[in-house]
């Protein structure tokens, strides 16, 4: 079973702050993905990488950054934070095994800007 | 408890032929259903949902999906299988009436098109 965590669980912020979210596994998956998801609505991917040194945008446009300087750390950066972006943050990393792709995912990242 | 079943581990069907992934859900509150495909190396990616109205749902890359409630299913289908949608798929289900919101995955079906 893979490790991976996401800090902090929750986070309350006011508009305009710097916020990192933080993303690490220990299982040394080379593919991480950020998703971002209102409460009982669908996941959108927002970011993934491929490895050290790759980022890439998902299919939901978003405003935060990522990168990807160690195989185990993805974090998510949002420069100004604003209301809008008031969300559940979910990370995952994948491994191929049995010709099969399998996602694990950190408990998640509950922002609420003020 | 909510639950998501998806009874076919893999779906083989000859490209231009028509495709249905099947999906049944247990949900005590109102249900809201969702359709994810994970292609290789991109993680997962939405298709389509439902939370309320038509029963029949359209969705990205011609993906459809129709809410039976009575069988409460919510099967997904394509009119014309492409080799290009040879991917993994995952049925999810949100309790709608739940504050919490958490989403439950089946456990997935491989979707293999042959040319």
């Amino acid at each position: 079973e893979a490790d991976i965590y996401q800090t902090p669980r929750y986070l309350v912020i006011g508009t305009g702050k710097k916020i990192t979210l933080e993303c690490s596994q220990t299982m040394g998956h080379d593919k991480m993905y950020w998703y971002q998801q209102d409460p009982g609505m669908e996941l959108h991917l927002i970011h993934y990488s491929y490895g050290v040194n790759s980022t890439e945008k998902g299919d939901l446009s978003s405003e935060s950054t990522v990168s990807r300087i160690r195989t185990e750390h993805f974090p998510l950066t949002l420069e100004s934070a604003r209301p809008s972006h008031t969300s559940q943050y979910l990370c995952a990393s994948s491994v191929w095994g049995g010709g099969i792709e399998k996602l694990f995912f950190g408990s998640g990242t509950q922002l609420s800007v003020l | 408890a909510q639950s998501v079943a998806q009874p076919e581990d893999q779906v083989n069907v000859a490209e231009g032929n028509p495709l249905t992934v099947k999906c049944t859900y247990s949900v005590s509150g109102n249900p809201y259903l969702f359709w994810y495909v994970q292609y290789p190396n991109r993680g997962l990616q939405f298709l389509l949902k439902y939370i309320t109205g038509d029963n029949l749902v359209k969705g990205s890359y011609g993906f459809e999906a129709e809410f039976n409630k009575s069988q409460t299913s919510f099967h997904l289908k394509k009119p014309s299988a492409l080799v290009s949608d040879s991917a993994l798929y995952f049925c999810a289900v949100s309790d709608g009436s739940s504050n919490t919101g958490k989403l439950i995955f089946g456990q997935g079906t491989t979707l293999q098109v042959k040319p």
